[in-house]
């Protein structure tokens, strides 16, 4: 049984580009979560998505947006990348309303 | 606003007990987990405490105290793979299960 999967490893960008994360929830799991975790700081909450609708959204600029597909997969959109957005983006699923959550190993994306 | 607190950095021997402590400030409660990262891994649930008390899972246990805002996450038999950072985070919210993390506790098994 395959856990949460999310692509790409890593990514290098520029100042100014736009990028697009994927996540895989884990099997038989229908929320996915997504967080930034900064160098050295606990994970923040991004938005969680259900039902292909985003269900609560934490302190986040519009730049930041998301889209769940009938599968359950996951994108992170963010567009107009700054440098303070360099971070690993953690995916996290769960089923339904589970206190646990299942957390990918996350994208390391660096702006340059 | 919203806010956990726990000591950034805390060491210890091998074989020793060890208790991580956690105290929050949240517009909303609905428990306290507790997540073991090791360097550049995934964040992995090490418990979950809803109600007041002790929650033991092998060599973990977690306590919470409402009335307090307060929780601890205790360490026995601590072993050199122990080695990792520890968050506390309280869910925010009952139907979406929004979890708020604090900053992290990195904790050093020494031999």
């Amino acid at each position: 049984d395959a856990g949460v999967t999310q692509s790409p490893t890593h990514l290098i960008k520029t100042r100014g580009q736009q990028v697009t994360l994927r996540c895989s929830p884990k099997s038989g799991h229908d929320t996915v979560s997504w967080y930034q975790q900064a160098l050295g700081q606990g994970p923040q909450f991004i938005f969680q998505y259900y039902e292909e609708e985003e269900r609560q959204r934490g302190n986040f600029p519009d730049r930041f947006s998301g889209h769940q597909f009938p599968n359950y997969s996951s994108e992170l959109n963010v567009n107009a990348l700054l440098l303070g957005d360099s971070a690993l983006y953690l995916c996290a699923s769960t089923r339904a309303l589970s206190y646990e959550q299942y957390f990918g190993p996350g994208t390391r994306l660096t702006v340059t | 606003g919203q806010s956990l607190e726990q000591p950034s950095e805390v060491t210890a021997v091998e074989g020793a007990i060890v208790q991580i402590n956690c105290t929050y400030q949240t517009s909303g409660f609905y428990g306290l987990s507790w997540y073991q990262q090791h360097d550049g891994g995934a964040p992995t649930f090490l418990s979950y405490n809803a109600l007041d008390g002790l929650e033991e899972t092998g060599r973990f246990s977690s306590f919470l105290s409402r009335s307090d805002s307060y929780g601890y996450l205790l360490l026995q038999e601590l072993q050199m793979k122990d080695s990792a950072s520890y968050f506390c985070a309280v869910r925010g919210s009952s139907n979406t299960g929004k979890l708020i993390f604090g900053q992290g506790t990195t904790l050093q098994v020494k031999p």
